[in-house]
């Protein structure tokens, strides 16, 4: 079995640029959790997604944060003209069950703005 | 913002000795979970505590959730090797998901 794939693992964007990250979860498993990582810091929640809604994006900046998880097709996290202080590593987490604590996290995605 | 404090914030061992680290918060929490993070990966669940005053093992691994709910210790016996990475803590409330994490607690063992 696959586990949580993302891609992809590095992504080195100019200011004002698009990043797109993706997240593909554990077959079967129809919730998604997105987290931030900042350098010597501990994960921060971001969004809870379940197929085609979402389902608590308290955690997500209000401006130029989006995420998405369809219906076919992988999870993306969608961060418009990316600044310096968004650098930092993008976790992706999937459950089998709702509200899920012991969710499995892919390997991230380390942005970095240049 | 809630807070969890995850202490030592590093430690240098020998391979061998036993490894003990806590994290503790001013909140009350439902759930604590240990993970484990290796450079450039994920974090990898090790144990996760659902109930006061529980106490789990995963082998060498040992965790408690403390009896006042603030606070979690995790230990480990006779470390190897590839015990080296960051350790962290999180805490969950009602909504469960929406996790606290402690900063971390890097193992770094000597040759």
């Amino acid at each position: 079995n696959a586990g949580v794939m993302q891609n992809p693992r590095h992504l080195v964007r100019r200011r004002g640029q698009e990043a797109r990250l993706r997240c593909s979860p554990v077959k079967g498993h129809s919730h998604v959790y997105w987290y931030r990582q900042l350098p010597e810091e501990g994960l921060k929640f971001m969004v809870y997604l379940q197929k085609e809604n979402i389902i608590d994006e308290s955690g997500m900046p209000k401006e130029r944060f989006s995420a998405e998880f369809p219906k076919e097709g992988p999870s993306i996290l969608r961060i418009q003209q990316v600044v310096r202080g968004d650098s930092a590593a993008y976790f992706c987490a999937s459950s089998a069950l709702p509200r899920d604590t012991e969710a499995f996290f892919g390997q991230g995605t380390r942005l970095t703005v240049v | 913002g809630q807070q969890l404090n995850q202490s030592p914030q590093s430690m240098f061992i020998q391979e061998g000795e036993d490894v003990s680290m806590n994290c503790t918060s001013s909140s009350i929490f439902n759930t604590w979970l240990w993970y484990k993070q290796d450079p450039g990966e994920g974090p990898v669940l090790l144990i996760a505590l659902y109930k006061a005053g529980e106490l789990t093992s995963n082998g060498r691994l040992t965790a408690q959730f403390g009896i006042t709910r603030k606070d979690s210790f995790l230990n480990i016996s006779a470390s190897i090797p590839s015990d080296v990475g960051i350790y962290f803590c999180a805490g969950g409330k009602d909504s469960n998901y929406q996790l606290i994490w402690g900063a971390g607690t890097k193992l770094i063992i000597k040759p």
